[in-house]
């Protein structure tokens, strides 16, 4: 496996707290990205990250921010958290595109319940 | 716009019979297409890439899939299904809209059941 480590692996929060999701790799691959995964829906991104404190945002990052300080750590963080945000929340890493290593590589997830 | 179709929520097999998890694509562009597995309480594990050349791609535990251009098809296969294959399956392609990383537009998963 990809090393990847995604913490913590479970949690419950109550409706409008912060909660800090954090990703950390050894592989020093310079992308990284943060995903949910509902239902139906497959993996939605909500952020991702091209280089230390360089960070996009994706299709559903309403309520969400992120942070890169370092190359190995990608933090995500939900700023107030809402019943709609419980969801299994993937990381995941790539390396450069231009090399034939183009596949992701994802964490184990974190399955975060708001109540 | 980017798009994967996987038209089949499940896909039952018996043991031995050969597995097919189809999948269809839009995209502009080259299309970079991915299959991942996903166990129970697991992350999404890589299964195989296309990427440029060979349209048969092979890849891990067995499994292949075949590029189609012209059907935009990416279909995932194995010759003769495991139990221990039972799992959520995912097609993927590379969304070009977000520079050079590899964020991926996923389907919604197909679920295989193989029976003994």
């Amino acid at each position: 496996d990809a090393g990847i480590t995604q913490s913590p692996r479970h949690k419950v929060t109550e409706t409008g707290t912060p909660v800090t999701l954090r990703c950390h790799q050894t592989e020093n691959h310079r992308y990284m990205y943060w995903y949910r995964q509902d239902p139906g829906h497959g993996l939605r991104l909500i952020h991702y990250s091209y280089g230390v404190k360089d960070t996009d945002k994706g299709e559903v990052s309403d309520g969400y921010s992120v942070s890169r300080s370092k190359t190995e750590d990608f933090l995500l963080t939900l700023e107030s958290a809402t019943s709609s945000q419980t969801s299994v929340y993937f990381c995941a890493i790539s390396g450069e595109l231009v090399s034939m290593n183009t596949e992701a590589f994802f964490g184990q997830g974190t399955r975060l319940t708001v109540v | 716009a980017q798009s994967v179709a996987q038209p089949e929520d499940q896909v039952n097999v018996a043991e031995g019979n050969p597995l097919t998890v189809k999948c269809t694509y839009s995209v502009s562009g080259n299309p970079y297409l991915f299959w991942y597995v996903q166990y129970p309480n697991r992350g999404l594990q890589f299964l195989l890439k296309y990427i440029t050349g060979d349209n048969l791609v092979k890849g891990s535990y067995g499994f292949e899939a075949e590029f189609n251009k012209s059907q935009t098809s990416f279909h995932l296969k194995k010759p003769s299904a495991l139990v221990s294959d039972s799992a959520l399956y995912f097609c993927a392609v590379r969304d070009p809209r977000w520079g050079f990383g590899n964020v991926l537009h996923c389907g919604s998963g197909t679920q295989v059941i193989v029976l003994p």
